[in-house]
């Protein structure tokens, strides 16, 4: 079933923060945070594997609440490269299958 | 570095023709995913091998059908094209399925347009 995220837009001014939020109504093996620039591949940004997990790349940040069935993205000081559409993707825990479901998407844009 | 090589990456088809999307994945790759994105949409899954076997199926249409060769390559085959299926068709391949610890690398993808 596919992750919900929140918001679905968001409008930064250059060194803003904004934060993007996924959950899942399933319990979670990994939570996969992708960007995804306009007519091109959604890049890996980083993975999560266990609740209470937070890895940064960059000044781009995330945390995994395994409890809540819950990550969050953070885009800190955002630059106008971090521009373009994020999406999580998720693994349930019990499952026999191996593909992310993606959500629908949170389109990020950065203004000078 | 290699990353995973789609072809064409642009294709125009006519409604009731076939189209083959190609994907080549990342040397020692094992897995390969095949993942549909209509505009201003999500990737919706289709279908993933895993040493070339399927391994899993998405919301596939039965029009299409899709298989993993002997050196991990990738091929989709879609018949009787609809105007509905023209979409950005994107491959990923990743590292092993014994679940994901691993994030996909997605080809550049193909854009298939049917008229």
């Amino acid at each position: 079933q596919q992750p919900v995220q929140s918001p679905q837009a968001v409008i930064l001014r250059e060194g803003e923060d904004a934060v993007i939020n996924c959950s899942s109504s399933k319990a979670l093996y990994s939570v996969h945070w992708y960007r995804q620039k306009h007519g091109e591949a959604p890049v890996f940004l980083m993975i999560l594997l266990k609740g209470g997990e937070q890895k940064g790349h960059d000044k781009i940040s995330a945390s995994f609440n395994e409890k809540k069935q819950q990550s969050s993205l953070y885009l800190t000081a955002s630059q106008l490269s971090y521009s373009g559409t994020y999406f999580c993707g998720t693994e349930p825990k019990l499952s026999n299958d191996y593909k992310l479901s993606f959500g629908a998407g949170t389109t990020v844009t950065v203004r000078a | 570095a290699a990353g995973v090589i789609q072809s064409p990456r642009h294709l125009i088809k006519e409604k009731r023709e076939t189209a083959t999307l190609k994907c080549y994945p990342i040397p020692r790759h094992d897995t390969v995913y095949w993942y549909q994105q209509g505009p201003g949409q999500d990737p919706q899954f289709l279908i993933s091998f895993y040493e070339k076997m399927q391994s899993d199926k998405g919301s596939i249409p039965d029009r299409f059908s899709a298989q993993q060769f002997s050196d991990y390559h990738s091929e989709l085959n879609m018949s009787s094209l609809e105007l509905g299926d023209s979409a950005l068709y994107f491959c990923a391949s990743s590292l092993g399925t014994a679940k994901l610890n691993y994030g996909y690398t997605f080809g550049s993808g193909t854009r298939l347009t049917v008229v």
